[in-house]
C-alpha cells in the first residue's frame, strides 16, 4: 500500500529538548516536504526536498532542520523546541516537480511546554 | 500577506444539495490549483486539480471552476453526502513548482 508514515503521532516535550519527527515513504518519490497546520493559518510549508541531499526552505523554516540522506526518509529536526512550535505537522511526498502533493502522512501533534 | 484565501471558515449544506466552496488568490503567477479534503486525525487527501489553461475540471461528484480574471476558484460537490463532511483546503502554485500555498480551510458539514 502506498503511504507516507510519520512518527510519533503525538509528542509532548519541554522547551529546549531536541527532537526528531520521522517521515518515510514507500513510493520512490523524489519530492518530499514538511508542513505545519495552525488554526486560522492553514498549512504552511517548512522545508522541502527535491531529491537526496537536495533541500530548500519553505515559508516558515526558522527553528527547524531537515536532512535527506535516503530517498525514502525525510526527518524533521527541532534542535531547541519552543512553545511557538506547538502545532500539527504533516509530511508529504510526490513523484517530482509539478503535480499535486499526492500523499500526506497522518500528522504529528507536537506540544512544547 | 495571505496569497490564497478561503473567506468562509464553515459551511453547512443539506444532504443531496450542492456544496460550493470558494477560494481567492492574489498572485497572478499561480497557474495550478488544487483542492484537498481533510478528516480529523488524518492527513489531507488530494481531491482534484486544475491548470490555468482550463476553466473547469470534473471528477465524479466534484467539479472545480477557475475564473482567472477574478482570481477565483470554486469547488462544487453534487450531490453532497454526509461523508463529505470535512475541512477543505485549496492550494495554488506556479507550473512545475515545488511549492504550494494553502488556504486556511473551510469546514463543510453535510446534514442528513
Amino acid at each position: 500500500e502506498a503511504q507516507v508514515t510519520q512518527n510519533p503521532r503525538y509528542l509532548i516535550t519541554v522547551t529546549g529538548k531536541k527532537l526528531t519527527v520521522t517521515c518515510s515513504q514507500n513510493m520512490n518519490h523524489e519530492y518530499m516536504s514538511w508542513y505545519r497546520q495552525d488554526p486560522g493559518l492553514g498549512l504552511r510549508q517548512i522545508y522541502y526536498s527535491m531529491n537526496v541531499e537536495v533541500t530548500d526552505k519553505g515559508d516558515v523554516p526558522e527553528g527547524y532542520k531537515v536532512s535527506r540522506k535516503e530517498k525514502r526518509n525525510f526527518p524533521l529536526i527541532l534542535e531547541s523546541p519552543s512553545p511557538n512550535q506547538t502545532s500539527l505537522y504533516f509530511c508529504a511526498s510526490r513523484m517530482g516537480q509539478g503535480g499535486p502533493e499526492a500523499f500526506f502522512g497522518q500528522g504529528t501533534r507536537l506540544t512544547v511546554v | 500577506d495571505q496569497q490564497v484565501k478561503q473567506n468562509s471558515p464553515s459551511l453547512s449544506v443539506q444532504e443531496g444539495r450542492i456544496s460550493i466552496l470558494n477560494c481567492d488568490y492574489t498572485n497572478s503567477m499561480f497557474d495550478y490549483f488544487l483542492w484537498y479534503k481533510k478528516y480529523p486525525a488524518e492527513g489531507p487527501t488530494f481531491l482534484i486539480s486544475i491548470s490555468s489553461i482550463k476553466d473547469k475540471n470534473e471528477d465524479g461528484r466534484f467539479t472545480v471552476f477557475l475564473n482567472k480574471s477574478a482570481k477565483h476558484l470554486s469547488l462544487h460537490i453534487v450531490p453532497s453526502q454526509p461523508g463529505d463532511s470535512a475541512v477543505y483546503f485549496c492550494a495554488a502554485g506556479g507550473s512545475g513548482t515545488y511549492k504550494y500555498i494553502f488556504g486556511t480551510g473551510t469546514r463543510l458539514k453535510v446534514l442528513a
